[in-house]
């Protein structure tokens, strides 16, 4: 089946280090999307990609970096230049283009807790 | 920059009708959608207004009026399943990047 998968489902971090959240889709999307959600709050935009070897900052991009080799990954590190990285991180696809691409699929996300 | 108003509670009895309402602020509007996420879940889909009036999909439709920056989702027949967060989102300009509201809490009581 299709679909989009995070690893892992929880994390825990130590203050200082740098953790890498693995996100992988074989639906053959050209977009790919990291949100950040805290208790209670909306979907803040992290990166995003449009396309291969290109990705572009978010609303919340500071401390955080991302890359994309493959269409089908877009894998989202947390450096410890995030000050606050404790939260909920969702990935998301779309196709990107003509009516279809409206709807975003998300992954079932990763928990993220600094210890 | 967007803005999107969300009720941030909503209650309701099974089998009532609830109606979620968005309103928004933003340049280079294309279209408002809306998705459902359980507790500690994935967001789901649900809808998409590109043009004004109303969507219907089974139990839930939604509404989008351009002329009053305002849509809602109005969800029928409430089941105790449908107890969960449901968020807007704002479609601007060329980008299919969705961007969301606080999302709104539905608790539906037996």
């Amino acid at each position: 089946d299709g679909g989009i998968t995070q690893s892992p489902k929880y994390l825990f971090r130590k203050e200082g280090q740098n953790v890498t959240l693995s996100c992988e889709q074989n639906l053959n999307h050209d977009a790919m999307y990291w949100y950040r959600q805290d208790p209670g709050q909306g979907l803040r935009l992290i990166y995003y990609s449009q396309i291969v070897n290109d990705f572009q900052k978010g609303d919340i991009a500071e401390g955080y970096s991302v890359s994309r080799e493959k269409k089908e990954s877009f894998p989202l590190t947390v450096t410890s230049a995030q000050k606050n990285p404790t939260a909920f991180y969702l990935c998301a696809s779309s196709i990107g283009t003509g009516d279809d691409g409206t709807e975003a699929f998300f992954g079932q996300g990763t928990r993220l807790t600094v210890v | 920059g967007q803005s999107l108003e969300q009720p941030s509670e909503v209650t309701a009895v099974e089998g009532a009708i609830v109606q979620i309402n968005c309103t928004y602020q933003t340049s280079g509007f294309y279209g408002l959608s809306w998705y459902q996420q359980h507790d500690g879940g994935a967001p789901t889909f649900l809808s998409y207004n590109g043009l004004d009036g109303l969507e219907e999909t089974g139990r839930f439709s939604s509404f989008l009026s351009r002329s009053d920056s305002y849509g809602y989702l109005l969800l029928q027949e409430l089941q105790m399943k449908d107890s969960a967060s449901y968020f807007c989102a704002v479609r601007v300009g060329g980008s299919y990047i969705p961007t969301f509201g606080r999302g709104t809490s539905l608790i539906v009581h037996p």
